[in-house]
């Protein structure tokens, strides 16, 4: 069965400090990856996806993404965080032969302290 | 473009007791799923309409849970009866009726089962 594992549950760092969220995933055909994010009282949000192409994302607000298909990882980053990035952020497979069904890992929670 | 509305916005209800959920979607999202996100855990995937016609419910608790989207557009998610572990944000998304396309979720509806 298809999974999704986010490496970190909760996160906590200063304004101007580098994130970078883990994501694995566990799935053997062609993928389609995702990172979402909800932000406090919001609903969820895409940040980035990933389909084809150049495996270096990017996506909203400065954040990307690199998919490194041999570690079966999507992982999230962005160089220098603000305040406003405080919210939980979910990543997200799902398999093209499996049409839009989406699977999601268990979130990350990320903390930014002003 | 107006989002996902979902109603209502919190229900509280005692075990054994039915509940049920009311999403809309974009104006012109033939695709509509429900997912449960248990407080700590990911969104998981209830079931799939495609118009007006069930494309997953293999994760659906068909023993407790039924959904319906009977003109293609709106749709309702019903538990009867409930059970405590059933206390969950359920979340409704939509998405346009080709491959790969982002899902757009509403703000969900917080059960908790007393």
């Amino acid at each position: 069965a298809q999974s999704v594992s986010q490496h970190n549950h909760h996160v906590i760092l200063s304004e101007a400090a580098s994130l970078e969220l883990g994501c694995n995933y566990s799935y053997g055909g062609t993928v389609n990856l995702f990172w979402y994010v909800q932000y406090p009282g919001q609903h969820l949000q895409l940040l980035l996806k990933y389909f084809s192409g150049d495996p270096l994302v990017k996506g909203i607000k400065g954040f990307e993404a690199e998919f490194i298909k041999s570690k079966f990882s999507f992982n999230l980053r962005k160089p220098s965080v603000q305040w406003s990035d405080t919210a939980e952020y979910f990543c997200a497979v799902n398999a093209r032969a499996a049409g839009n069904k989406l699977t999601f890992g268990g979130g990350t929670r990320v903390l930014v302290k002003p | 473009e107006a989002g996902v509305a979902q109603s209502p916005r919190y229900k509280i209800i005692e075990k054994r007791q039915s509940v049920a959920f009311w999403c809309n979607p974009i104006s012109g999202h033939a695709t509509l799923y429900w997912y449960q996100q248990i407080l700590g855990q990911g969104p998981k995937l209830l079931i799939q309409f495609q118009n007006n016609g069930v494309v997953d419910d293999s994760q659906l608790p068909k023993d407790r849970f039924s959904a319906e989207r009977l003109k293609g557009v709106d749709s309702t998610l019903k538990i009867q009866p409930a059970k405590l572990e059933d206390s969950a944000v359920y979340l409704c998304a939509s998405s346009l009726d080709r491959a790969n396309q982002p899902q757009h979720f509403g703000d969900g509806t917080r059960l908790s089962i007393l």
